[in-house]
């Protein structure tokens, strides 16, 4: 069963700075990955998404994430983060594999917390 | 665009009170989910439903049921309430698709006192 960690809950960061979030998932089959935020008493929206191709994927805001298969990572980089970033990042992963075209369900993680001081 | 929208957005109950938290979609989504957020847990899967005339159990079904009313419609009831479901409960909806990711409401914040 594929399951992900955050290992960090809360990551304080004095803006523009640069910010990693760390995310490690467990897998037996290629699946698809996901980082959403979720600003304050709102909603999750999605950042970024690794289905295949590069290694190195773009999101909106700023933010991008590398896949790195043999470490079984999919870290969350920011070069210059500002206060707006302040929020709870997820990863994801889906349930099932990319070359499976069904429903499938998202694994999250616990989340962590960017904190971006002035 | 509306997009997922969940009602209420707020709720207070007694512990044994039932309530019905209703989820509707305009995207024309096939798999649809609920899920609660807990601090420190991430979010965690209750029931979803892959398609219209389906559910099924997640992560943590008890003390939940659930009705796909149609392809639009996912509702999550609670037949007695408990102060461990106090959480804040997101529904999201998704398409059959390899590209494209699933989508969330905004969210009810329930409280069982």
């Amino acid at each position: 069963a594929q399951s992900v960690t955050q290992l960090d809950s809360q990551v304080p960061v004095f803006e523009e700075a640069p910010v990693e979030l760390r995310c490690n998932y467990s897998s037996s089959v290629s699946v698809y990955l996901f980082w959403y935020v979720q600003y304050p008493n709102q909603g999750l929206q999605l950042l970024l998404k690794y289905l295949s191709g590069s290694t190195l994927v773009k999101g909106i805001n700023g933010f991008e994430a590398e896949f790195n298969k043999s470490q079984t990572s999919f870290h969350l980089r920011k070069p210059s983060v500002h206060i707006s970033d302040t929020a709870e990042y997820f990863c994801a992963v889906s349930d099932r594999p990319v070359w499976m075209d069904s429903s499938y369900k998202l694994i999250f993680g616990s989340g962590t917390r960017l904190l971006v001081r002035p | 665009n509306a997009g997922v929208t969940q009602t209420p957005k707020f709720q207070v109950l007694k512990t044994g009170q039932s309530m019905t938290l209703q989820c509707a979609q305009d995207m024309n989504h096939n798999s649809m989910y609920w899920y609660r957020q807990d601090p420190g847990m991430g979010l965690r899967l209750i029931y979803y439903s892959a398609s219209e005339g389906t559910t099924d159990k997640g992560e943590v079904p008890n003390g939940y049921n659930v009705s796909r009313l149609n392809k639009r419609e996912f509702s999550l009831r609670l037949e007695s309430a408990a102060p461990s479901q106090t959480s804040v409960y997101f529904c999201a909806s998704s398409p059959v698709s390899r590209d494209t990711e699933a989508f969330f409401g905004q969210g009810t914040r329930l409280t069982v006192v």
